[in-house]
């Protein structure tokens, strides 16, 4: 059974940094790409970032380009976030989220969420 | 960026009726587009993907279709689990980029 769990979920003061780390298990870590989706408050879908299966290449909102960084250790089947200069704006639950192995971009298995908070 | 619109915002229909969601795109995205269902505190699931396959384990009463900007979701007979949150999401080009959901309520 394909599980993803998320954890490092907090509150942050605006400026801060948070890593978000999501364990896998169930499937072939290395062969899929991964990705982080995230929601605003009562708030819709918003792609945060994807990374490539051997971690070459990451792909980000531009929103957060510059701020966050996706990586993964297969070793581990682990794939991180993390989050610097963090802004109010970056309030939301972070899911961590398989595509599928077509490797087009659509999400196949998702986390349940972890809560980030930003403010002072 | 592709934007997602999404119609209508909010849906209200009744058991065993059939409800239609439809979404387009700003630019051609055939056929890169995904359908989620997501439920309050729960996370989206995936219903179908490139624009008309039914994701495994999904009830046959879903079915997507569309090509080029214009895209749907059909629930052939509503069910009263049917309730949730439906997103559209492109994944044609980067940034990858959803609808802003369509809130679907049982009568």
């Amino acid at each position: 059974e394909v599980q993803l769990v998320e954890s490092g979920g907090d509150l942050v003061q605006p400026g801060g940094s948070l890593r978000l780390s999501c364990a896998a298990s169930g499937f072939t870590f290395s062969n899929f790409w991964m990705g982080w989706v995230r929601q605003a408050p009562g708030k819709g879908l918003e792609w945060v970032a994807n990374i490539m299966p051997d971690g070459s290449a990451q792909y980000y909102v531009d929103s957060v380009k510059g701020r966050f960084t996706i990586s993964r250790d297969s070793a581990k089947r682990s794939l991180d976030l993390q989050m610097n200069s963090l802004r109010v704006e970056d309030t939301a639950v972070y899911y961590c989220a398989r595509i599928g192995i077509a490797a087009a971009g659509d999400f196949d298995y998702w986390g349940q969420g972890t809560l980030v908070t930003v403010s002072s | 960026d592709i934007q997602m619109t999404q119609s209508p915002s909010t849906l209200s229909a009744s058991v065993g009726d059939r409800v239609t969601i439809t979404c387009r795109a700003s630019q051609s995205i055939s056929p890169w587009l995904a359908w989620y269902q997501q439920k309050p505190g729960k996370a989206p699931k995936l219903l179908i993907y490139k624009a008309s396959n039914l994701e495994g384990g999904v009830p046959s009463r879903f079915s997507g279709s569309g090509s080029g900007t214009e895209f749907s979701l059909t629930i052939s007979s509503l069910q009263s689990d049917d309730s949730a949150t439906y997103y559209c999401q492109q994944y044609s080009r980067y940034p990858i980029t959803f609808g802003q959901g369509t809130r679907l309520d049982i009568k």
